[in-house]
């Protein structure tokens, strides 16, 4: 079993349609949860981190963690066209490890 | 201020040849980064720096790879001996502090091996 399942989609929406991207993940020693977004030929870049249960938000944008059943989710209010790009769950272990332990991506696409 | 750059953005190399990648980190960080992106995947973890030290290299997938950051900000990730499965795209990313911080991505290096 993966560390971390993501369904890598394609998904289509409309714009202005509310996205739901979802994680599973089975190691209990995640410590922090982090959704990335990577346009094409670009690098990661961090949209939401949060290390604990609960929702967190931040414009368009909010973070869900459930950590009794090992589930992540990012939630987009309002796509736009410019949100198209794949998406990114990671982890980061608690203790001295800091590396990123990512998901397969999620690749959206909003339709104008 | 300038992010993380790499250079080349893409290498072709023949197998069995030797690379090198590098990585310019943002000016102050003190940690760095490798990942290896295979298409349609997510990076995966290769190596960590913290300064000039290298605290983790567990994730290099042989001895044919190899990482340094010797002065403590640029460093240069090496693959010797090139092989097919060796093609993908190489992100560094730094981060402040030394520890769980935000990490900063560079563009990646897109290496293939023919």
């Amino acid at each position: 079993q993966k560390e971390v399942e993501q369904d890598p989609g394609p998904l289509s929406v409309p714009e202005g349609a509310i996205v739901s991207l979802n994680c599973t993940y089975s190691n209990s020693a995640f410590q922090y949860f982090m959704w990335y977004r990577q346009y094409s030929r670009k690098g990661p870049e961090l949209l939401m981190y949060t290390y604990s249960s609960g929702n967190k938000e931040d414009g368009r944008f909010t973070a869900q963690v459930d950590k009794s059943s090992k589930y992540i989710s990012l939630f987009i209010r309002d796509s736009q066209p410019s949100d198209s790009a794949t998406y990114l769950c990671a982890f980061v272990y608690s203790g001295s490890a800091r590396q990123l332990t990512f998901g397969s991506g999620t690749q959206l696409t909003v339709l104008p | 201020g300038a992010g993380v750059s790499q250079s080349p953005r893409y290498k072709v190399a023949k197998r069995g040849q030797d690379v090198a990648l590098r990585c310019d980190p943002i000016s102050g960080h003190v940690s760095l980064f490798w990942y290896q992106q295979a298409l349609g995947q997510g990076p995966e973890f290769l190596t960590y720096f913290q300064n000039e030290a290298q605290l983790d290299k567990s994730g290099l997938p042989s001895d044919r790879f190899f990482a340094e950051r010797p002065e403590g900000s640029v460093s240069t990730l090496k693959i010797q001996r090139t092989q097919q499965e060796d093609s993908a795209v190489y992100l560094c990313a730094s981060s402040l502090g030394a520890g769980a911080d935000t990490q900063y991505f560079g563009p990646g290096t897109r290496l293939t091996v023919l």
